[in-house]
């Protein structure tokens, strides 16, 4: 099983939907929850990072977590075609605060 | 803003070359990381660093080597180059909240 998996995708929503990207991970000691952006032929963007259970919202971003559950979710509001782009959910390692894992990727394409 | 840089950003060389892809920062951040990402594909870690002087292996094994003599810098060596280490190569650095920034990354192709 790999630590962290997402929803495999493409995902593909119309302009102005809600985008949802669901990420599940194997380490019940993960505390450190990050999502990043990249556009293909870029590096990742850190959009945001959430440590406690609940809701985290930044703009059109929010990141939920369910620790009981080891899950993490990013929705994306009113999405933009400037939101197309590979999300990657990343969980630190228990054993190691400092290194983190990352799943494969959702894709998501919002067409306008 | 993250203040990462790499260099080059492209290079194309030839089998058995000796290459150093470069990574500095200026936010004065202890902890750094080397990726490797194929197209279309996931990041692997290759190697990482929390401090000047400390260097380990990451994730995927690989024949490059670090360096880590100042704290700002990060550089990969590549002995002897062949064409499955062509690659999108990614440097990062963390500060003490996790949270890992990118630099522009290198994309190596050799020949």
């Amino acid at each position: 099983q790999k630590e962290v998996e997402q929803n495999s995708g493409p995902l593909s929503v119309p302009e102005g939907a809600i985008a949802s990207l669901n990420c599940t991970y194997s380490d019940r000691g993960s505390q450190s929850f990050f999502w990043y952006r990249q556009y293909s032929g870029k590096s990742p963007e850190l959009i945001m990072f959430i440590y406690s259970n609940g809701d985290k919202e930044d703009g059109r971003f929010t990141a939920q977590l369910n620790k009981a559950s080891q899950y993490v979710s990013l929705l994306i509001r009113d999405s933009q075609p400037s939101d197309s782009a590979t999300y990657l959910c990343a969980v630190n390692e228990r054993s190691n605060d400092y290194k983190l894992s990352f799943g494969a990727g959702t894709t998501v394409t919002v067409r306008a | 803003e993250a203040d990462i840089y790499q260099t080059p950003r492209y290079l194309v060389i030839g089998t058995g070359k000796k290459i150093t892809l470069e990574c500095s920062q200026t936010m004065g951040h202890d902890k750094m990381y080397w990726y490797q990402q194929d197209p279309g594909m996931e990041l692997h870690l290759i190697h990482y660093s929390y401090g000047v002087n400390s260097t380990e292996k990451g994730d995927l094994s690989s024949e490059s080597t670090v360096s880590r003599i100042r704290t700002e810098h990060f550089p990969l060596t590549l002995e002897s180059a062949r064409p499955s280490h062509t690659s999108q190569y990614l440097c990062a650095s963390s500060k003490g909240t996790g949270e890992q920034f990118f630099g522009p990354g290198t994309r190596l192709t050799v020949l």
